[in-house]
């Protein structure tokens, strides 16, 4: 156990629909990072979120959005899915959002779109 | 903007071979830099790192050194075992303009066989 949790581990859902990814970062770390892991384009950092505050974006996309709640918990909401949305979703924390820091990942949500 | 590149896969070796798997990086800054490790159904672990030139990481029989004149961070393993296969991740961590979020390359699978 890393101390990231990530739920649900799986989600099969239809196109066109909604889901939510929710991420508990290790007791102590501020800093939470979501990843999209897909075959054909690897890992692909989305957003970084720093005690409540957007720190930085990657590629994620406009159906996608994030938050991280006062209890330093971290949502990722995927709208409007569509077939290539599939992959594995990974959230990672860190104690404190610097270069010298490593992160400690969770052991991901997978989602299948149908 | 910040990037890694490592060798295609997959690399397929016998027990006790000795591993090298490529990574080179382009960075504005001096980023820090990493290995990870993704053994099969499971989360990214941290391997090893090192956050300036000339440093070396070393862990569990792997050893990686920041060479910034190369821009490089190659792995190496003396002896490789079985339970080494997995997939290995380069990685940079740079303040720039992905914040301090990880930066990936593509993933080497190492397949080692008994």
């Amino acid at each position: 156990d890393s101390g990231v949790t990530q739920t649900p581990k799986h989600l099969i859902t239809a196109t066109g629909q909604r889901v939510t990814l929710r991420c508990s970062p290790r007791s102590g770390d501020l800093s939470v990072y979501w990843y999209q892991q897909s075959l054909d384009q690897g890992l692909q950092f989305l957003i970084q979120y720093y005690n409540g505050e957007e720190r930085a974006k990657g590629n994620i996309l406009e159906r996608f959005s994030a938050q991280q709640f006062p209890d330093l918990h971290s949502e990722l909401n995927l709208s409007s899915l569509e077939l290539g949305d599939s992959a594995l979703y990974f959230c990672a924390s860190s104690a404190q959002p610097g270069q010298n820091y490593g992160y400690t990942f969770g052991s991901g949500t997978r989602l299948t779109v149908v | 903007g910040d990037s890694v590149t490592q060798m295609e896969g997959p690399v397929t070796l016998s027990e006790e071979a000795f591993l090298t798997i490529n990574c080179t990086y382009t960075a504005t800054g001096y980023p820090s830099l990493f290995w990870y490790v993704q053994y099969p159904g499971e989360g990214l672990q941290l391997l090893l790192k090192a956050t300036k030139a000339d440093d070396k990481g070393s862990n569990k029989g792997f050893e990686a050194t920041y060479r910034k004149e190369t821009t490089s961070f190659h792995l190496e393993k003396g002896s490789v075992q079985v339970s080494d296969s997995a997939v290995y991740f380069c990685a940079l961590s740079d303040d720039g303009q992905a914040g301090t979020a990880l930066i990936f390359g593509k993933g080497t699978t190492l397949s080692v066989s008994s």
